[in-house]
């Protein structure tokens, strides 16, 4: 079990770049998360793959995100068209089977700053 | 849909025993997490609390009242390790299975 990875840990762009993240789950995991978390607040929901199928987008999740996990193993999530208020950290966390009791396992985010 | 309040802050000596609560108001009542926050690190799984009562984990203990929409958790023992957020989730029902809604966390700074 080598946990949850993230790429890149940093991320700094312009505002109207495009920027995309990456997101390996622990292997055996079939759940992934994407969360957004700001200073001061707890993790944001953002979307939700079973396997590679996208069960679930927040209504944060604006039309310039898009996440994929094709292949039902690592996942990326994409921001176009990046603004200001899209700083913040990228948490992704995977969880495995169907139980309400299945724990998370997090990532060590991205923090995206957007100059 | 979920509404879960936390206290921002708390500080607490080393050594001593902290409380820190969270109220929440659910749809649909599917257990009650903790998570632990270090600055700048991933959340990390403390508890899962479904039914009424205490579940003591060595130095830590979380409590649930389902008829109240209470919970909280309890940390002996302080340690300056302790200082971090800590993380009450909620979940609900989504395609299939159940995503955690957190609180804002609560920001524990222990001191010497």
């Amino acid at each position: 079990d080598t946990g949850v990875s993230q790429d890149p840990r940093h991320k700094i762009t312009k505002r109207g770049q495009n920027v995309t993240f990456r997101c390996d789950p622990i292997s055996e995991h079939n759940r992934l998360y994407w969360y957004r978390q700001t200073l001061g607040q707890g993790p944001e929901f953002l979307t939700y793959f079973q396997n590679e199928a996208q069960l679930e987008k927040s209504r944060l999740l604006s039309d310039r995100f898009s996440a994929e996990r094709p292949k039902g193993s690592f996942s990326t999530l994409e921001i176009q068209r990046t603004e200001q208020g899209d700083s913040a950290m990228y948490l992704c966390a995977s969880s495995l089977g169907q139980g309400i009791n299945q724990p998370q396992h997090f990532g060590d985010g991205t923090r995206l700053s957007i100059l | 849909g979920q509404n879960i309040d936390q206290p921002t802050e708390m500080t607490a000596t080393e050594g001593a025993i902290v409380q820190i609560n969270c109220t929440y108001q659910t749809s649909g009542f599917n257990g009650l997490f903790w998570y632990q926050q270090h600055a700048g690190e991933a959340p990390t799984f403390l508890s899962y609390n479904v039914l009424d009562g205490l579940e003591e984990k060595g130095r830590f203990s979380s409590f649930l009242s389902r008829s109240k929409g209470y919970s909280y958790l309890l940390l002996k023992e302080l340690q300056m390790k302790d200082s971090a957020s800590y993380l009450c989730a909620v979940p609900h029902p989504s395609g299939g299975s159940y995503i955690p809604t957190f609180g804002r966390g609560t920001s524990l700074i222990v001191h010497p």
